[in-house]
Formats: structure tokens, C-alpha cells, sequence
């Protein structure tokens, strides 16, 4: 119940695509889901942030998309650049007292071809 | 901008022999945290710390591994007696806590590779 399932584990986009990568959960105490970057050799950044009361967060050039109902939630990168090339983890992180430990999804590895 | 950092980003020891991973969490921030990373998998929680004491470890945080907020600034892991299957990227990380920012951020240090041979 504690998992986070991430799809798809690799994504290759043409630049100027749209990358849209997925992620479901099962644990309904999550209330936080935030997106995590990773460029090799370095630790995950975060990238953008929703919470369940939510549908939709926009940031730049980045968005998730957040259905409560279906407990899945995805990050939509328009305009896909080669600079985007990196590995992407969904996460969500429990409610309550002082646990606001992050459950991670699996990864996927984003490659946009020039 | 304040950052969270890790000394040293490569430590190669044998089998048996006890590591200390040092992190130094960004200096307003209340919980800390390890993860880990075997090469090519997800991330893994391994312990939080809070008010100077563990608040919820994972199963992977066994008798081997302890940490410690030895002063004010620092945030270590110590393994005791490692394993080969020790091998994996250690990641600190920092937040201020839920309770101050209903996002509360986990900021990532860049982590320590871990080679036990």
C-alpha cells in the first residue's frame, strides 16, 4: 500500500514534444506528490509540487495533473528540450505526526533527440 | 541559494569495515533525512530524524546503521560493519517540516557513492 508506480521506465521524445510520464498510488493518508529531476551523478531536484485538493499545477513549461479519484497523478513537459534529458521520479509523502517521509516511484529515464 | 552537502561523494572500503557519511543539512531546517540509492533503481527512504531522535526508519535501517546530529550543523550515517550489498548512492536530505510549510520541500544533497569491496 505504500508503493508508488511509475510509468513508463524510459521515454524518448522528439525536441519540441510533449514527455508525459505516469504515476498511480495506492495509500489515500498521501498528501503531498511532489516530482523529482535527476541528471546523472547528482541528487534528485525538485522539479514541481501538487497536493490532492488540487487538479492541475502549471509551472513554465511543466505540469501535473492530479486525479484524486483515480489515484494517479502525471507530469506533462511541453516543448521538450535535449536540456530536459534526465531521469524523473514521481513521489508522495504520508500525512501525521512527524512522518513526512517520501515514497518514490521507480524512475524514468526522459531522452529528447535534438 | 543554501544547500544541502555531502563529504565525501566517493568512499570505497572493504567488506567488514565501518563508514561515517557526513552531511551538512541547510542550517534552518528541523528533519533530516538518509535515502538511498541502488545504482539504476528508485530512491529508498532510510531513516528520519527529528528533535535529536529517530522518528521512523525502514526495514533497510537495521542494527548496522545508526545516525547522529553530532553539534548544531552536521547530520551523519554510520555503518557499522558493511556489506556488499551496502553499495549504493547515500543521499542526505533537509525540510523545515510540514508543520511550518504545507509543502515541505526535501531539499537533496548530491550524494555519497558507496563501493564496498
Amino acid at each position: 500500500q505504500q508503493q508508488v508506480k511509475q510509468s513508463p521506465q524510459s521515454l524518448i521524445v522528439q525536441k519540441g514534444g510533449i514527455s508525459i510520464i505516469n504515476c498511480a498510488y495506492e495509500n489515500t493518508a498521501f498528501d503531498y506528490f511532489p516530482w523529482y529531476q535527476q541528471f546523472p551523478g547528482k541528487g534528485p531536484a525538485l522539479l514541481i509540487a501538487i497536493r490532492p485538493d488540487v487538479s492541475e499545477k502549471k509551472e513554465g513549461r511543466f505540469t501535473i495533473s492530479f486525479n484524486k479519484s483515480a489515484k494517479q497523478f502525471s507530469l506533462h513537459i511541453m516543448d521538450s528540450q535535449p536540456g530536459d534529458s534526465a531521469t524523473y521520479f514521481c513521489a508522495a509523502r504520508g500525512s501525521g505526526g512527524s512522518n513526512y517521509k517520501l515514497t518514490f516511484g521507480k524512475g524514468t529515464l526522459l531522452t529528447v533527440n535534438p | 541559494e543554501p544547500e544541502v552537502t555531502q563529504t565525501p561523494s566517493h568512499q570505497v572500503t572493504q567488506m567488514g569495515q565501518e563508514v561515517i557519511l557526513r552531511c551538512v543539512p541547510i542550517s534552518n531546517h528541523l528533519y533530516f533525512y538518509w535515502y538511498r540509492q541502488i545504482l539504476g533503481q528508485k530512491v529508498e527512504f532510510l531513516v528520519s530524524f527529528y528533535n535529536n531522535e529517530i522518528s521512523e526508519k525502514s526495514e533497510i535501517f537495521d542494527d548496522q546503521f545508526s545516525v547522529e546530529r553530532p553539534d548544531g550543523s552536521n547530520f551523519t550515517l554510520k555503518i557499522r560493519s558493511t556489506k556488499l550489498e551496502d553499495s549504493a548512492m547515500y543521499f542526505c536530505a533537509s525540510s523545515m517540516g510540514a508543520v511550518y510549510s504545507s509543502t515541505d520541500t526535501q531539499y537533496f544533497g548530491p550524494g555519497t557513492r558507496l563501493t564496498v569491496l
